[in-house]
């Protein structure tokens, strides 16, 4: 079993659509949990971060985890031709553990 | 104040020769990630440096790949005798000590490795 898993897609959507993106994870002693967007051809950004079990929302970007399930959610309202990327869920135990990443799922948005 | 910087940004070697990718981490932070992507693979972690120490090398494959962070200058992934599956981005993150900030990581630009 994979340490964390995720759909690669690609995933199609028209503009303005909820999207919803997921990942499932094995190692229980996760405790941060982090969203990165990467645009063709360049480096991860970080785009959303939260500790633990809960919500966090930030402007159009919600994550979610249930760490009792071990699965992680990133969603965003009102989609928009700009948040075509890859996004990548990398939950990791801190400390000096090393960060893992899902495969990514591509997104793209149609205007 | 500068991002994280990778060089080369584009790399051609032939097979059997010797491929070095740099990495400058941004201004003060002192551990250095590499990691490998392919399309069909995602993001592999290769290795996990802090000056002058490794702390997680287990992603590294054990021939021909190296990696190292001196005290003085940037991190260096080293593959020697590169094979046309050494072909992939090589992508660079650093970040702070932990404890020191979020555990995010920042990512340069990445090094594209083509072998013939």
């Amino acid at each position: 079993q994979k340490e964390v898993e995720q759909d690669p897609g690609p995933l199609s959507v028209p503009e303005g659509a909820i999207v919803s993106l997921n990942c499932t994870y094995s190692n229980s002693a996760f405790q941060y949990f982090m969203w990165y967007r990467q645009y063709s051809r360049k480096g991860p950004e970080l785009l959303m971060y939260t500790y633990s079990s809960g919500n966090k929302e930030d402007g159009r970007f919600t994550a979610q985890v249930d760490k009792s399930s071990k699965y992680i959610s990133l969603f965003i309202r009102d989609s928009q031709p700009s948040d075509s990327a890859t996004y990548l869920c990398a939950p990791f135990g801190g400390g000096y553990q090393k960060v893992t990443f899902g495969i990514g799922t591509k997104l793209q948005v149609i205007p | 104040n500068a991002g994280v910087m990778q060089n080369p940004r584009h790399l051609v070697r032939r097979r059997g020769q010797e491929a070095r990718l740099r990495c400058s981490p941004m201004k003060g932070h002192s551990h250095v990630y590499w990691y490998r992507q392919l399309p069909e693979e995602g993001l592999k972690f290769m290795v996990y440096l802090q000056k002058e120490n490794i702390i997680d090398e287990s992603g590294m494959p054990k021939e021909r790949f190296s990696a190292e962070f001196p005290k003085e200058g940037p991190s260096i992934l080293r593959i020697q005798q590169v094979v046309r599956g050494d072909s992939a981005a090589y992508f660079c993150a650093s970040s702070p000590p932990p404890g020191q900030g979020s555990g995010e990581l920042f990512f340069g630009e990445g090094s594209r490795l083509t072998v013939l």
